[in-house]
């Protein structure tokens, strides 16, 4: 079946870009969508990009999708203590209604 | 608009007892899905219902779980027979059609289950 792969940690220093990477199988992925998970929260759609597209960008996120490699990345410029939480990427395919998730990376940073 | 909301937030059942869990989508939406979290894992889709049907229930497990979504209120994930395994957080999510996130879902804050 179709899978999500995310890495579980990372750990930046404040002010710094963190990056946080997202491999999925599904070549028929429509939309790829990124989502924040605050501790005991549930979870807020950040953004999310279309599979016709490479780059997208909103304030100080940026993602970049390379189809080819199935590979989808997140971008957060300037990182703050606030951005401290569980990303989580997710997948849907064409003609699918349900996305798949991924387990989820959870970012720690430190001043 | 009040968002979507789940209760309990916190749910402690013992082995065997039924766990019932509540989720009222957000005003005007008519489309629920219910996601698990296990510890360290990711969201697992479970059952996505539209008012008094089913669509696709193809995450569920297929003894002891089951889901409602009447014509009049909260939808209704329920666990029949609780065992420890079944201690996660679960969540709902609504939106107002059935492309899940063209449509943006919001999610709730997730009922935690513990089962002891």
């Amino acid at each position: 079946g179709e899978d999500v792969e995310q890495s579980l940690f990372l750990s930046v220093r404040e002010g710094d870009s963190s990056v946080i990477n997202c491999t999925y199988t599904d070549s028929s992925s429509t939309y790829l969508y990124w989502y924040k998970q605050e501790p005991g929260a549930g979870l807020q759609l950040l953004t999310y990009i279309f599979s016709n597209m490479d780059m997208k960008q909103d304030q100080r996120l940026t993602v970049l999708l390379n189809k080819k490699d199935k590979h989808l990345s997140l971008r957060i410029a300037d990182t703050q203590t606030g951005d401290s939480a569980i990303y989580f990427c997710a997948e849907m395919g064409g003609g699918s209604y349900i996305p798949t998730f991924g387990r989820g990376t959870s970012l720690i940073v430190h001043p | 608009n009040a968002g979507v909301m789940q209760n309990p937030r916190h749910l402690v059942r013992r082995r065997g007892q039924e766990a019932r869990l509540r989720c009222s989508p957000m005003k005007g939406h008519s489309h629920v899905y219910w996601y698990r979290q296990l510890p360290e894992e990711g969201l697992k889709f479970m059952v996505y219902l539209q008012k008094e049907n089913i669509i696709d229930e193809s995450g569920m497990p297929k003894e002891r779980f089951s889901a409602e979504f009447p014509k009049e209120g909260p939808s209704i994930l329920r666990i029949q027979q609780v065992v420890r395994g079944d201690s996660a957080a679960y969540f709902c999510a609504s939106s107002t059609g059935d492309r899940l996130m063209n449509t943006e879902a919001f999610f709730g804050q997730g009922t935690r289950l513990t089962v002891v």
